[in-house]
Formats: C-alpha cells, structure tokens, sequence
C-alpha cells in the first residue's frame, strides 16, 4: 500500500516560476526521500531528509520535513522547462527497507 | 558503473503465457527491490532481497508471482500465468547498505494482451 501522499496531483506553471510539492504520511519515520520520474524512465533520487531534520538544501531544490504533522514539502525555485517530470516521496521506516512512495505530483513547467 | 540494468524493455505477451523479467544491480550493492508501476495503484513495492536473499515478499500481488536472486549480478521475476490485470511497468531497484537512496532500472513495459 501507498504510505506517502502528494499534493496537488498536477502542477503547471510558468518557466521561472517556483513550485512546491507536498507529501504526506501515515506512519513514523526513518527518513524521507524525494524522487523525479521523466516519461517512460526510471526513477532518479533527488534528496534525502531524515527524520531528525526540518530542512534541507540542494542546488535549487528545498526541502522542509514537519513530523509533527507527517508532511513534508519540495520546493523547486526558479523552475525550467527540464524541470517537466513527476515527482514522488518515498518514507522508509524502521529498517530503511521498505520503502513506499506516494502516487506523484505531475508538474509541467512551460516555456 | 552503467546503474541497475533491466530486460526487456518492452515485452508483449498473450494471457496465459509466462513472463521473466530480469535485472543487474550495481556492482557491490547489497539490496534489491522489485516494484510495479500503475495507473491506478501507482508503484508497489513487490518484494526485496538482501545479500540475495528474499527478506519481504508480502507485495507479492498471487501465487503466479515469484522472485529469484542465484547471485549478487542477477535477479528475475516471472509471471506464470500471465493476465491482462499484470499489464504495467516493472522496475527494479538496488542500493548499498549504507546508503538509503535507490538507484532505479529503466523498467519493463509489460502489456498482456
């Protein structure tokens, strides 16, 4: 069963524009994770917060983690047209085995 | 490294005929993940392997489902019979022991017709 939920389903903006994605969980945490996922590819790891840390950054990418209310949210600034692909959070518990993602957020960023 | 490699990359079957899917690893990662991706359930994760062996297989959808790893570089999944209902992406996945990122395959298309 899915243990993360995205929010919203589908995101289309503006190139330069930020967008933010959420997540939300159902059960306690190791860590979570943050994937992108372009059409008909694999997934690709973008970054990583444990559950011991509020925020984190990479390049144009912020993440922010509330375990309090089991959210957590990716920011992406100043958006590209490459930036187009689903994006998906993933939560680990206990034993950083299972690992189960939510269903996505489809964000189109347009020229 | 050339990162976890699946075959094939689409396959076409009739119902009721048996499917292997199958994947590489990275070399010297100590984990590997099978996952379905659908429509409608997005990915489930199927069952995992530590050191080649199967840890978790409650993902497991039926019987006519099941997994094998003989050794660190090769793991398959074969469905037998195959139904319509199977028809998704499979995608496998491994990672190292200390570290939590996945690396995924580029997936199988798998239509039953």
């Amino acid at each position: 069963s899915q243990q993360g939920e995205e929010d919203p389903q589908a995101l289309s903006i503006q190139e330069g524009e930020n967008a933010t994605m959420n997540c939300s969980y159902k059960t306690s945490i190791n860590n979570l994770q943050w994937y992108r996922q372009n059409s008909g590819r694999g997934l690709v790891h973008l970054i990583l917060i444990r559950s011991n840390e509020r925020e984190k950054h990479s390049g144009r990418l912020r993440v922010t983690l509330d375990t309090s209310k089991k959210s957590s949210s990716l920011l992406i600034t100043a958006s590209r047209a490459a930036d187009t692909a689903s994006y998906f959070c993933a939560t680990a518990r206990y034993n950083n085995n299972d690992m189960r993602f939510g269903a996505g957020t489809r964000l189109t960023v347009k020229p | 490294d050339a990162g976890v490699i699946q075959s094939p990359r689409h396959e076409v079957t009739e119902m009721g005929q048996e499917v292997t899917l199958r994947c590489k690893p990275i070399s010297g990662h100590d984990y590997l993940f099978w996952y379905r991706q659908t429509m409608m359930r997005g990915l489930e994760l199927l069952i995992y392997f530590n050191n080649n062996v199967p840890i978790d297989d409650s993902g497991m959808p039926e019987d006519r489902f099941s997994a094998k790893m003989p050794n660190a570089s090769f793991s398959t999944l074969k469905i037998q019979p195959s139904e319509p209902r199977d028809s998704a992406v499979y995608f496998c996945a491994s990672r190292s022991r200390v570290r939590e990122k996945l690396f995924f395959g580029s997936g199988t298309q798998l239509s039953v017709l």
